[in-house]
């Protein structure tokens, strides 16, 4: 079974510039999760959708952060105008349905100068 | 919030030496997990714990979910280079709904000299 995929797996861009991550969950899994992990921390969700419906964004800074899962499969992830302190680690998660067994992807490190 | 504190924040032992860390909360988590995290990878799942006094193995990795329901402890016999890596605790209350969030621990860094 493959794992989940994330791209790129780095990025480094200037603040205020654009990045988009992409994320493909494992086959059939219905639940994906976006975290931030600041270096030296565990993880952060930033958002969480069952299929394509958003369970939790509570935590996503909704003034430059999206995220959107379309078909209920892959997800992208935005930050539009990045912020120096948006440096960090962007993992992708996936689970099945009525589980707590998140499988991460390999992540995607950005560093914004 | 809930939180989660990991003991210790890091750990430097030699090859072959068995590993105690754990994960306490201030409130109840009705599930727990432990994943380990390589330098520049993702957080991989090695065990989950769903009853209050479990004990589940994984090869030479050991949790416990404590009976308090308050903490958790992993433990690795014989530790071996390999499992170098960052330990991170997870829990969650298990307080119904849909959202299956989890919270995380700050991780323990682990250091094994060959």
């Amino acid at each position: 079974e493959a794992g989940v995929a994330q791209s790129p797996r780095y990025k480094i861009i200037e603040k205020r510039q654009s990045v988009a991550f992409w994320c493909n969950p494992i086959s059939g899994h219905a639940t994906l999760y976006w975290y931030q992990q600041i270096l030296g921390q565990g993880p952060k969700l930033l958002i969480q959708f069952q299929n394509n419906g958003v369970v939790d964004d509570s935590q996503l800074p909704k003034d430059r952060f999206s995220a959107e899962r379309l078909k209920g499969v892959d997800s992208t992830l935005k930050i539009q105008p990045a912020k120096l302190e948006d440096s960090a680690v962007y993992l992708c998660a996936s689970s099945r349905d009525f589980s707590y067994e998140q499988y991460f992807g390999p992540g995607t490190r950005l560093t914004v100068t | 919030g809930q939180q989660l504190n990991q003991s210790p924040q890091s750990m430097f032992i030699q090859e072959g030496e068995d590993v105690s860390m754990n994960c306490t909360s201030s409130s109840i988590f009705n599930t727990w997990l432990w994943y380990k995290q390589d330098p520049g990878e993702g957080p991989v799942l090695l065990i989950a714990l769903y009853k209050a006094g479990e004990l589940t193995s994984n090869g030479r990795l050991t949790a416990q979910f404590g009976i308090t329901r308050k903490d958790s402890f992993l433990n690795i016999s014989a530790s071996i280079p390999s499992d170098v890596g960052i330990y991170f605790c997870a829990g969650h209350p298990n307080s119904g709904g849909s959202n299956y969030k989890l919270t995380f621990g700050k991780g323990t860094l682990l250091t094994v000299n060959p």
